[in-house]
């Protein structure tokens, strides 16, 4: 059964880059079927999507966030990672990372979260 | 990119019906088939439970049921139950290729 993993910092200074990483087991990532993305929710608020990589390396992010979001492959470990550069408060969030079904769009695997905290 | 709009918040009785709605523009939720709904639960990740406006994966109670109308999508959940108590969002592609959600929507069970 496949699951994603998320990791990294929990606590990141503003003005610095935020770096995640999403392992998957059991599966590869490699695969013409699946996107790979990761969505952010910050405290008591809703879902927002950051962004998704392909296995080709073909990368679509959130307009909102584009100038400061790297999301990259990593085929050799099976990981995929996110990168958001010059961070504020406004980045403290849980980030999840989720395979998306490449047919439908559907986010239908999901990580289990992690805590980012933005402070100094 | 703005947010889909839905409905802050919606109550219902154990056994009523409820529909959600999900309202985007022609570049999103209007110009394609792939809308999905999530149902999240405190502290818990979301939980896809109808792709493609339409499709529930394998698992999902058929109690839940989308459709799309132009620009506006819904969720259905018929039979209310405690366990639907939980937080619900809406999920389109859009003509950028990129994907946006709803704000969310709190279902109370009463």
């Amino acid at each position: 059964q496949l699951q994603l993993q998320e990791s990294g910092p929990g606590l990141v200074k503003p003005s610095e880059t935020l770096s995640l990483t999403c392992t998957v087991s059991g599966g590869s990532i490699t695969t013409v079927d699946y996107y790979w993305g990761w969505i952010r929710q910050p405290p008591g608020k809703g879902l927002e999507w950051i962004g998704t990589v392909y296995y080709s390396g073909s990368t679509y992010y959130n307009p909102s966030l584009k100038s400061r979001v790297t999301i990259s492959l990593d085929s050799s470990n099976n990981h995929f990672s996110l990168k958001l550069s010059s961070v504020n408060a406004a980045d403290t969030a849980v980030y999840y990372c989720a395979r998306e079904l490449r047919r439908s769009f559907g986010m239908d695997v999901w990580g289990q979260g992690t805590t980012v905290t933005i402070s100094s | 990119q703005s947010a889909l709009a839905q409905p802050a918040s919606l109550s219902g009785s154990p056994g009523q019906s409820i529909t959600i709605s999900c309202t985007g523009t022609s570049s999103d939720v209007g110009g394609y088939d792939y809308v999905s709904w999530y149902q999240q639960h405190p502290g818990k990740a979301p939980k896809l439970m109808i792709s493609e406006v339409t499709n529930r994966p394998s698992g999902v109670s058929n109690r839940f049921s989308g459709s799309k109308s132009g620009n506006t999508a819904s969720l259905t959940i018929s039979g209310l139950r405690a366990e639907d108590e939980a937080d619900y969002y809406c999920n389109s592609y859009t003509s950028s290729s990129t994907r946006v959600f709803g704000g969310g929507t709190k279902l109370t069970v009463l």
